[in-house]
C-alpha cells in the first residue's frame, strides 16, 4: 500500500504570509497514461473535505489563484501565496495511482 | 448543483449490521464513478471502497474488505454502503463522495455531509 507522509502535521500563519505544505508518498505517483494522481484537499472546520487543487498543480473551479500544487513523482508541495482567515482547517494530500487510495495524515493550518 | 445525502448512520452493537445510503442529485450520476470515505472522531480522512459507473468493479479497503459491500442503485440516483460484523474501530462519519468522471482514479471532486456510525456496547 502506498503511504502518504505530509509535513508539517500543523503550521501558525500571519495572515498575508504564505504556507508550504509537503506531501511525500512512497511510491511514484506518476502513472504510464503520463498523470501523476495527486491531489489535495481542504477540510474547513465543522465542514466536509473540499477539493483544491487535482493532478499536482491544477486548481479546481472556484479556488483562489493563492493556492498552487507543485512536485512530481513522490515529493508534492501546497502552497498558499498569502494566508487569509478563511484558509483555517485540515488539508490532506491523497493518492488514488493505487488500490487502497490513501490519505496523507492531514496538516492543522492555524491563523496567528 | 451537486448534492449528495447520507442517510443511516445509528448506534450499533458490536457484530451488528447496518445499511447506509446516499441519495445523489445535481448531475448524471451513472456517468460517475463513486466512494464512500469515513472519518473517526478527531482523526483523519480514510478511504474505504469505489464502485464504478456501472456498478461492475468494486474495490475496498482491507480494513474493510470481506465485512462491507458498497453498491448502487443508477436507477434510483442512489449510493449504499452494506456494513457486516461491525467493530468499534468502524466507528466514524462515513462521507459519500462523487468522483470527477468515469475513470476510478479520477479525483473525488464532490462531497456529502457525512452520516455517523457509532459502533459501541
Amino acid at each position: 500500500d502506498i503511504v502518504m507522509t505530509q509535513t508539517p502535521l500543523s503550521l501558525s500563519v500571519t495572515p498575508g504570509q504564505p504556507a508550504s505544505i509537503s506531501c511525500k508518498s512512497s511510491q511514484s505517483l506518476l502513472h504510464s497514461d503520463g498523470k501523476t494522481y495527486l491531489y489535495w484537499y481542504l477540510q474547513k472546520p465543522g465542514q466536509s473535505p473540499q477539493l483544491l487543487i487535482y493532478e499536482v498543480s491544477n486548481r479546481f473551479s472556484g479556488v483562489p489563484d493563492r493556492f498552487s500544487g507543485s512536485g512530481s513523482g513522490t515529493d508534492f508541495t501546497l502552497k498558499i501565496s498569502r494566508v487569509e482567515a478563511e484558509d483555517v482547517g485540515v488539508y490532506y494530500c491523497m493518492q488514488s495511482i493505487q488500490l487502497p487510495y490513501s490519505f496523507g495524515q492531514g496538516t492543522k493550518l492555524e491563523i496567528k | 448543483e451537486v448534492q449528495l445525502v447520507e442517510s443511516g448512520g445509528v448506534v450499533v452493537q458490536p457484530g451488528g449490521s447496518l445499511r447506509l445510503s446516499c441519495a445523489a442529485s445535481g448531475f448524471t450520476f451513472d456517468d460517475y464513478t463513486m466512494h464512500w470515505v469515513r472519518q473517526a472522531p478527531g482523526k483523519g480522512l480514510e478511504w474505504v471502497s469505489l464502485i464504478s459507473w456501472d456498478g461492475g468493479s468494486t474495490y475496498y479497503a482491507d480494513s474493510v474488505k470481506g465485512r462491507f459491500t458498497i453498491s448502487r442503485d443508477n436507477s434510483k440516483n442512489s449510493l449504499y454502503l452494506q456494513m457486516n460484523s461491525l467493530r468499534t474501530e468502524d466507528t466514524a462519519l462515513y462521507y459519500c463522495a462523487k468522483g470527477s468522471s468515469v475513470v476510478p482514479a479520477a479525483p473525488i471532486d464532490y462531497w456529502g455531509q457525512g452520516t455517523l456510525v457509532t459502533v459501541s456496547s
